[in-house]
């Protein structure tokens, strides 16, 4: 089985422009999560999806957006882009609901740098 | 919001030796995870340890769990160049229902 797949796996920006990441989970997979990952702040949770509804939101603004399409497939969106949301997003797939009951297939993660 | 906490942040060993890493927590728990991740790459699931639970094996990793204290720790026996890594331990949270929480992490750095 393939794992999990993000696009793009890096990305150069600049302030207030606006990016879309891709996530594929593996197959037969309905569970995503999102994270973001920077050196000051670590592991930080921003969505969780199942099914195509949105079943949990970490605490990011509102610029922080995401969804998931019937094929399980996610992406997430951040609009007017600031130097702070430099990170590496990482996405997360599993078969059941809860990620926090489950174990969590991670993809590679896309590395966003905004100048 | 952080829910687990490693200790140390950062551990350097040699080949052959055990390496054991603290995880506290603040609230309550259903599970706790632990994962790998290397140099900025994916993370890897490494073991599920449920609440009910206190100890749980797989090849050279232990983990043990004490409710109680709210601490987990993982062990790595004999351990080799490539367990080189940052492991995080990763709870649910009250406040964020299931979704996974991870903490800093700690560095883990084996050399030959």
């Amino acid at each position: 089985k393939a794992g999990v797949t993000q696009t793009p796996r890096y990305l150069i920006k600049t302030r207030g422009q606006q990016v879309t990441l891709s996530c594929s989970p593996i197959s037969g997979h309905r569970s995503v999560s999102w994270y973001q990952q920077t050196p000051g702040q670590g592991l930080q949770f921003l969505f969780e999806y199942f099914s195509e509804t949105q079943r949990n939101k970490g605490n990011f603004p509102g610029r922080f957006s995401g969804r998931q399409f019937s094929n399980s497939r996610s992406e997430m969106n951040v609009s007017t882009l600031e130097l702070g949301d430099s990170a590496l997003y990482l996405c997360a797939s599993s078969f059941y609901k809860a990620p926090a009951h489950n174990e969590q297939f991670f993809g590679p993660g896309t590395r966003l740098t905004v100048l | 919001s952080q829910q687990g906490e490693e200790d140390p942040q950062a551990l350097s060993i040699q080949e052959g030796e055990n390496a054991t890493m603290n995880c506290s927590y603040k609230t309550s728990i259903n599970n706790l995870q632990w994962y790998r991740q290397n140099s900025g790459r994916g993370l890897v699931h490494l073991i599920l340890i449920r609440s009910n639970e206190r100890e749980k094996h797989s090849g050279r990793l232990r983990v043990t769990l004490d409710t109680s204290k709210k601490s987990s720790s993982l062990l790595i026996t004999a351990s080799r160049a490539a367990d080189t890594a940052s492991y995080f331990c990763a709870t649910d949270d009250n406040q964020a229902g299931t979704a996974l929480i991870f903490g800093k992490g700690t560095t883990l750095s084996v050399s030959s």
